[in-house]
């Protein structure tokens, strides 16, 4: 069965500052999609950022990127230069290429710090 | 706007009975999600849609049901089954596997 873990459950950084958040996924699959979710305090969940496993080249959305490492199962979110709006839920979600399941860790708090 | 409703945003219920929780989507997607949120469990898959008529258990399905009657409609059936049912409810469509997900505001659901 495909798992995803988020072994960090709360994270502080300063602002301004640069913060890794870190996601491990488990599968037999070779075609899979990865994604990094925000739950601001109002519990609305945004999309940050998406990956397909087949492309080799990280994927960047301004400030923020990952670490799409393939054969470690391992897919990181970096924020750079961390502003107070980035304080949040992030949660790491995963699919399989050809499926509608979709799995999400259990989430790292972020506390961006003035 | 296009996106998805749910409601209400608060619910409470009295223990033994059922309640439904409304999600709508207009954003003409063919997936529907349905997850349970609880404090460090993060998302939990409940049910979930690919195509109207049709839809599969997720990994915490028991005490739940679905219907998905039309593409536009995935409501979620909290029966008495359910052991532990106050948590924070979200619903979810996406286009096709593989795209972004998009969420509704999510219910709050309280049993009293």
């Amino acid at each position: 069965a495909q798992t995803v873990t988020q072994s960090q459950p709360e994270m502080s950084v300063q602002e301004a500052e640069t913060v890794t958040l870190s996601c491990t996924y488990d599968t037999s699959e070779n075609n899979y999609y990865l994604f990094w979710y925000k739950q601001p305090p109002s519990r609305q969940m945004i999309l940050v950022i998406r990956q397909e496993a087949y492309k080799q080249q990280n994927a960047t959305e301004n400030r923020f990127s990952v670490n799409f490492q393939k054969a470690a199962k391992s897919f990181s979110l970096k924020i750079s230069d961390s502003q107070l709006g980035d304080t949040a839920m992030y949660f790491c979600a995963f699919i399989e290429e050809g499926t509608y399941k979709y799995i999400f860790g259990t989430g790292t708090r972020l506390k961006v710090l003035a | 706007d296009g996106g998805i409703t749910q409601s209400p945003k608060y619910l409470f219920r009295k223990e033994g009975q059922n309640v439904t929780l409304s999600c709508e989507q207009n954003l003409n997607h063919d997936a529907m999600y349905w997850y349970r949120q609880d404090p460090g469990q993060g998302l939990r898959l409940i049910y979930y849609s690919q195509i109207v008529n049709d839809f599969q258990k997720g990994d915490i399905a028991e005490g739940y049901s679905v219907s998905r009657e039309k593409k536009e409609s995935f409501p979620l059936t909290v029966t008495s089954a359910q052991k532990n049912p106050t948590a924070f409810y979200l619903c979810a469509a996406t286009a096709h596997g593989g795209t972004e997900a998009f969420f509704g505001q999510g219910t709050r659901l309280t049993v009293v």
